[in-house]
């Protein structure tokens, strides 16, 4: 009974590159919420997707930054032309359903910026 | 606006003893969520407790429980009988309701909690 899965658990990537995080779902979970914790502090919320639907998108930075969850497949965070502040750790959480609260997150992406 | 507040940086304990980490919330909602996540050095995100505002009884899951006070709007998390492995950041964190039917969590800043032998 696997939990929330994310990979890679470490990301390094040079300014102007692009960044790829992935979150799998608990199993039978159609809901993925992303957060961000930058250093030293609590988590922030991005983003929440239904499959194939991104149902809240204001915790997410305008430029740069999107999400998906197809049908098939993991939830993707991508952050294009990443920035040294873009350094951070990504955690997900998912739920079976809308109004089910998640409580369980992934190991989470740490993300360095060279 | 919804708000938690962690007033303590930093605790130290010695081990076997008790500990109380503070978080008081503000929120004008009437149904709401309360938990508390310890995250080790290693960086994951471990849920620990929840309460919930309707519950009438204070949560407790081995030797975590959480004092909920709801009229102070406070939800300490107690660890009783500390082990050197308890040495971690807590965090307390809200369920924030929206019109749209789903949850998202809001998130104090953190105590950093250091058990001594």
């Amino acid at each position: 009974n696997a939990g929330v899965m994310q990979n890679p658990r470490h990301l390094v990537r040079r300014r102007g590159q692009e960044a790829r995080l992935r979150c799998s779902p608990m199993k039978g979970h159609s809901h993925v919420y992303w957060y961000r914790q930058l250093p030293e502090e609590g988590l922030k919320f991005m983003v929440y997707l239904q499959k194939e639907n991104i149902i809240d998108e204001s915790g997410m930075p305008k430029e740069r930054f999107s999400a998906e969850f197809p049908k098939e497949g993991p939830s993707i965070l991508r952050i294009q032309q990443v920035v040294r502040g873009d350094s951070a750790a990504y955690f997900c959480a998912s739920s079976p359903q809308r109004g089910h609260q998640p409580q369980h997150f992934g190991d989470g992406t740490r993300l360095s910026i060279l | 606006a919804q708000k938690i507040t962690q007033t303590q940086p930093g605790m130290f304990v010695q081990e076997k003893e008790a500990v109380t980490l503070d978080c008081t919330y503000d929120t004008s909602d009437q149904s709401y969520g309360l938990f508390w996540y310890k995250q080790p050095s290693s960086g994951e995100m471990i849920f620990l407790i929840y309460q919930g505002s309707y519950d009438e009884q204070n949560a407790t899951e081995g030797r975590y429980s959480l004092n909920f006070q709801k009229a102070r709007k406070s939800a300490n998390l107690v660890i009783s009988a500390s082990q050197l492995g308890d040495s971690a950041m807590y965090f307390c964190a809200m369920r924030e309701g929206s019109k749209g039917g789903y949850n998202k969590l809001i998130f104090g800043a953190g105590t950093r909690l250091a058990v001594h032998p």
